[in-house]
């Protein structure tokens, strides 16, 4: 069965600092998707940034980098000019790449920005 | 676009008795998926639905359904509700062509039961 970790429940950073968050997974597909999605206090759930297995290029969206080793089952995402927007509690998730498959969530991290 | 909608946004109900949340999907999505958070056990997949079948199911008791129409919106319903059943309800939704992976989620449906 997949599973998917994030092995730092609470991080913090200061406005226009940079933070990575870490995640590893286990699998034995080779073809899935990963993603780091936000949910604020609101708890609507936002998808931050997403990442093919297939493509060794690292996905970005604006300040959101991730870091991808597809060997070592890592999956970190990196968020740069930190600002107060950005705390929240941020999942990684899995899904195999086959339709009707569901997301397979890690526990979370919380972020909190300070200024 | 609008976004996945969920109703009603909050509910309260006492042990015992059934409830219906209804989650309509991002236009033209057809694949809608529903979870349950709790501060326990974290983010967990209830079921997943196209084109009104059930395609993949997770470890739920039977007390919990689902269905989806033909306009892709989608109710579950959880009878005999019990203290446990207390959690954030979310939907999801997603487009085809398979395998696109991304779900866009609703804002939730957060059920409490006394």
């Amino acid at each position: 069965a997949q599973t998917v970790t994030q092995s730092q429940p609470e991080m913090s950073v200061q406005e226009a600092e940079t933070v990575t968050l870490s995640c590893t997974y286990d699998t034995s597909e080779s073809d899935y998707y990963l993603f780091w999605y936000k949910q604020p206090p609101s708890r609507q759930m936002i998808l931050v940034i997403r990442q093919e297995a297939y493509k060794q290029q690292n996905a970005t969206e604006n300040r959101f980098s991730v870091n991808f080793q597809k060997a070592a089952k890592s999956f970190s995402l990196k968020i740069s000019d930190s600002q107060l927007g950005d705390a929240a509690m941020y999942f990684c998730a899995y899904r195999r790449h086959q339709a009707g498959t569901a997301l397979i969530f890690g526990k979370g991290t919380t972020l909190s920005v300070s200024s | 676009k609008a976004g996945v909608t969920q109703t009603p946004r909050y509910l309260i109900k006492t042990r015992g008795q059934q409830v219906t949340l209804s989650c309509s999907p991002i236009s033209g999505h057809r694949s809608v998926s529903w979870y349950q958070q709790t501060p326990g056990q974290g983010l967990q997949f209830l079921f997943e639905y196209f084109s009104e079948t059930q395609r993949n199911k997770g470890n739920f008791p039977g007390r919990f359904s689902g269905r989806q129409f033909s306009n892709s919106r989608s109710e579950m319903n959880v009878s005999t509700l019990e203290l446990g059943d207390s959690a954030l309800y979310l939907c999801a939704s997603s487009s085809l062509p398979v395998g696109e992976g991304t779900q866009y989620f609703g804002p939730g449906t957060r059920l409490t039961v006394l």
